[in-house]
């Protein structure tokens, strides 16, 4: 079965800096990974996500993740962070399939 | 379009009562999901549906169920509700055939049971 890992709980960074939000995934079949972020009393929006090709990919809002075969990572990126960027993010993964299994999520607070 | 719509937004039950979760989504989306989500948890999938007529159990479907009678609608059911049923609820679709694999999710259902 597929299942990511978010390994940190909270990620405090500064307004202006750059932010990253981790995410590992278990190796089993071929990963289609994805990214979505939750703001407060709010539905899932889907950020970005790979399914093959370029490791790079770009998403909504200057948000990009990499894919990272050999440390089986999908990082969430960001060059230049804005307060109003604060929210849940999760990682998800579904296997080929249709089905997303999630990540506990990671909650980002970005200070002025 | 709407996307994906739920209602209602709050809710809360007595022990033992039973109600339905409405979801309806307007994309013409074929698959159709259920999720809950509790406090540093993430998302569990509660039950899904690949059409109209098919519906299949996801990870915690213990104390619910579904039905998809149209490709729009797929409500969830809890009967006989219990306290462990505090969460919120979310609805999401998507569509299978393009190869995006992108799910769509409604603002959720805030559910309290006392």
């Amino acid at each position: 079965a597929q299942s990511v890992a978010q390994p940190e709980d909270q990620v405090n960074v500064a307004e202006g800096n750059p932010l990253t939000v981790k995410c590992t995934y278990s190796v089993s079949g071929n990963p289609y990974l994805f990214w979505y972020v939750q703001y407060p009393n709010r539905g899932l929006q889907f950020l970005l996500k790979y399914i093959t090709g370029d490791n790079l990919v770009k998403g909504s809002y200057g948000f990009e993740a990499e894919f990272n075969k050999s440390q089986t990572s999908f990082h969430l990126k960001k060059p230049s962070a804005l307060v109003s960027d604060s929210a849940l993010y999760f990682c998800a993964d579904t296997g080929g399939g249709n089905k997303l299994t999630f990540g506990t999520g990671t909650q980002l607070k970005v200070e002025l | 379009n709407a996307g994906v719509t739920q209602t209602p937004k709050f809710r809360i039950l007595k022990i033992g009562q039973s109600m339905t979760l409405q979801c309806t989504q307007d994309m013409n989306h074929n698959y159709m999901y259920w999720y809950r989500q509790d406090p540093g948890m993430g998302l569990k999938l509660i039950y899904y549906s690949v059409g109209a007529g098919i519906t299949d159990k996801g990870e915690v479907p213990n104390g619910y169920n579904v039905s998809r009678s149209t490709t729009e609608d797929f409500p969830l059911r809890l009967e006989l509700a219990a306290p462990s049923q505090t969460s919120v609820y979310f609805c999401a679709s998507s569509y299978s055939e393009d190869g995006s694999y992108e799910q769509y999710f409604g603002p959720g259902t805030r559910l309290t049971v006392t």
